[in-house]
């Protein structure tokens, strides 16, 4: 079947502008994760959804990043008045379960630039 | 707080040959799951090998297999008979809970022909 989806897959923003990153996870996946992966980097956890519950985020930099899963399927990863700082890949990952040591399977990734 | 350390920015292993990742980790919990990560130029991340604390069986997934020193707070990961594909950025990852990974830095893997 289909895998983790990511768009778009690059995105360039002037500072100050808002972008939104879609996540289409894996169908009838439960959990739903976001990370940051600057340049050089492993990734760093953002946010957690267990369905359409937003079960964790405290990895999210700042009040300007805003996540979403509505109907526990597809996510958007918002960022308001993008900084320099923002300019990372942003990965999607969904797992099966929402239990401990299940895999995570992720997608290709959004590279944002803010220039 | 939980930390990965991956040692070694940079490695390269002729094909055919083996070769040997390190990962270190910090931890006071004494259950919890370890994870060998592949990443491919392409970016798309794809797990290699899974380690379970309790399980004193050291995990082996065709030519991956891992050392995990529990004392040592150690999880290395070898690769056998390296081939081309094997070319990658590699993550060390650690996870108590369903929500907690940890990623290390990474170790960037060229395999030559």
């Amino acid at each position: 079947g289909a895998g983790v989806s990511q768009s778009p897959r690059y995105k360039v923003a002037k500072r100050g502008q808002d972008v939104a990153l879609r996540c289409d996870p894996i169908s009838g996946h439960v959990s739903l994760f976001w990370y940051q992966q600057a340049l050089g980097q492993g990734p760093e956890f953002l946010t957690y959804f267990q369905n359409e519950a937003q079960l964790d985020k405290s990895g999210l930099p700042s009040d300007r990043f805003f996540a979403e899963r509505p109907e526990g399927s597809v996510s958007t990863l918002k960022i308001q008045r993008t900084q320099q700082e923002d300019s990372a890949v942003y990965l999607c990952a969904s797992s099966l379960e929402g239990t401990s040591g299940s895999e995570q399977y992720f997608g290709p990734g959004t590279r944002l630039t803010v220039t | 707080a939980q930390t990965v350390t991956q040692s070694q920015p940079e490695m390269s292993v002729q094909e055919a040959e083996t070769v040997t990742l390190s990962c270190t980790y910090d931890t006071s919990e004494s259950n919890y799951y370890l994870f060998w990560y592949k990443q491919p130029p392409s970016r798309q991340m794809i797990l290699v090998i899974r380690q379970e604390a309790y399980k004193q069986q050291n995990a082996t997934e065709n030519r991956f297999s891992v050392n995990f020193q529990k004392a040592a707070k150690s999880f290395s990961l070898k690769i056998s008979d390296s081939q081309l594909g094997d070319t990658a950025m590699y993550f060390c990852a650690f996870a108590e809970g369903p929500n907690d990974m940890r990623f290390g830095a990474g170790t960037r893997l060229t395999v030559k022909p």
